[in-house]
């Protein structure tokens, strides 16, 4: 079975830019959640979606956004970059993410730097 | 929010010497998860404790959740190099249902 994909691996944008990174998930998982993890911060949650929806949000500005696709395939957006947005992207699946707190596949990341 | 609270930050040991990293919550866990990663790769599942003052194993791995579930451990015997790496501990949020939070990770080297 495929593990978590995350496209593209490594990419690099200016201030001001927008970017927009995928994360495939593992066959069958309907529940994808982002984290951003940086040197000083640690795993900051993101967003989580399960069927298309936005279950929850973490504390982020709007500039942070997501979406969840029908086969499950998620994708997280975020624009008019700031230097501070430089982080490695995580995206993590399970196959339902609800209440019996299934664990998490991540994937290897994408790791953005704002220049 | 939700808090965990996870120490120390960092730890340095030697070949063959003990570990442990502690996560703390002020407010009582539904559960605790423990994940482990290793220099410039990604989170892995390492374990996870449900019930109150539950210990699970795993060869020279013990994880523990605390009696109240507001604290668990874990704790390596003998640390060999294959253990370096951050080692994270991750709970539910209780408000949201499917929201996972994560403690600030340990950070664990070794001298050979």
């Amino acid at each position: 079975k495929a593990g978590v994909t995350q496209t593209p691996r490594y990419l690099i944008k200016t201030r001001g830019q927008q970017v927009t990174l995928s994360c495939s998930p593992i066959s069958g998982h309907r529940s994808v959640s982002w984290y951003q993890q940086t040197p000083g911060q640690g795993l900051q949650f993101l967003f989580e979606y399960f069927s298309e929806t936005q279950r929850n949000k973490g504390n982020f500005p709007g500039r942070f956004s997501g979406r969840q696709f029908s086969n499950s395939r998620s994708e997280m957006n975020v624009s008019t970059l700031e230097l501070g947005d430089s982080a490695l992207y995580l995206c993590a699946s399970s196959l339902s993410g609800g209440p019996t707190n299934e664990k998490l596949f991540f994937g290897s990341g994408t790791q953005l730097s704002v220049l | 929010g939700q808090q965990v609270m996870q120490i120390p930050q960092y730890q340095h040991v030697q070949e063959g010497e003990d570990f442990t990293t502690y996560c703390n919550s002020s407010t009582t866990l539904s559960n605790i998860q423990w994940y482990k990663q290793r220099p410039g790769g990604h989170p892995v599942f390492l374990i996870q404790l449900v019930k109150s003052g539950e210990v699970k194993k795993q060869k020279r791995l013990t994880f523990q959740f605390g009696e109240a579930k507001k604290n668990s451990s874990l704790h390596i015997t003998a640390t060999q190099t294959t253990d370096v790496g951050t080692y994270f501990c991750a709970s539910l949020e209780k408000s949201s249902a499917s929201k996972i939070i994560f403690g600030s990770g340990t950070r664990l080297s070794i001298r050979p």
